[in-house]
């Protein structure tokens, strides 16, 4: 079955850029979601990129696609200790009825001062 | 709007009790959906819901049964809990996909903490 992979933690400085990257195997998703967790709350996406896209860029959030490496990342610029939270990448496939996301483990950013 | 809420917040059980997990929407919203969240993992689907009265298996459906009487609820019920069902439960909703449109965005609940002893 499709399989998405991040890795599990990042530690970042107030002010710098964080990047968070996650892998994907199937080729038929058709969008991928970042979804942000802060402590004791549910998911919120944060922003979300179609398969044919390479980049897209909002305020302080990029996000890159390579499709052929099925390789996504997000930048999130100037990071500052209110990002700190658990980041979910996720992968959109078409199901009969709905649409599947397959979530990968998480990252939790921790933002130092 | 309240959006999507989710009752109790937290709960205890014993090995072999039952409980039911309210899930509520105000968005007019078709789909919801039942997910778990593990530690180290991330969320899977257990149930979800086409619309009024209807269910159908996600991917972990084992050990749950959900009903969906009314749009804005969707039940999952746990008829005898046991330790593997420790986690922490969300629920979400969103409209209905546009056959070769784009996905709507799924709304999450803040989530059920469950222990099982």
């Amino acid at each position: 079955g499709e399989d998405v992979e991040q890795s599990l933690f990042l530690s970042v400085r107030e002010g710098d850029s964080s990047v968070i990257n996650c892998t994907y195997t199937d080729s038929s998703s058709t969008y991928l979601y970042w979804y942000k967790q802060e402590p004791g709350a549910g998911l919120q996406l944060l922003t979300y990129i179609f398969s044919n896209m390479d980049m897209k860029q909002d305020q302080r959030l990029t996000v890159l696609l390579n499709k052929k490496d099925k390789h996504l990342s997000l930048r999130i610029a100037d990071t500052q200790t209110g990002d700190s939270a658990i980041y979910f990448c996720a992968d959109v496939l078409p199901e009969f009825l709905y649409d599947k996301l397959t979530f990968g483990k998480g990252t939790l950013l921790t933002v130092n001062p | 709007n309240a959006g999507v809420t989710q009752t109790p917040k937290f709960r205890v059980l014993k090995t072999g009790q039952s409980m039911t997990l309210l899930c509520a929407q105000d968005m007019n919203h078709e789909y919801m959906y039942w997910y778990r969240q593990d530690p180290g993992m991330g969320l899977r689907l257990i149930h979800y819901s086409v619309g009024e009265g209807t269910t159908a298996k996600g991917e972990v459906p084992d050990g749950y049964n959900v009903s969906r009487l009314k749009k804005q609820n969707f039940l999952l019920g746990l008829e005898s809990a046991a330790p593997s069902q420790t986690s922490v439960y969300f629920c979400a909703s969103s409209y209905l996909p546009l056959a070769g449109g784009p996905p709507y965005e799924q709304y999450f609940g803040p989530g059920t903490r469950l222990t099982v002893t």
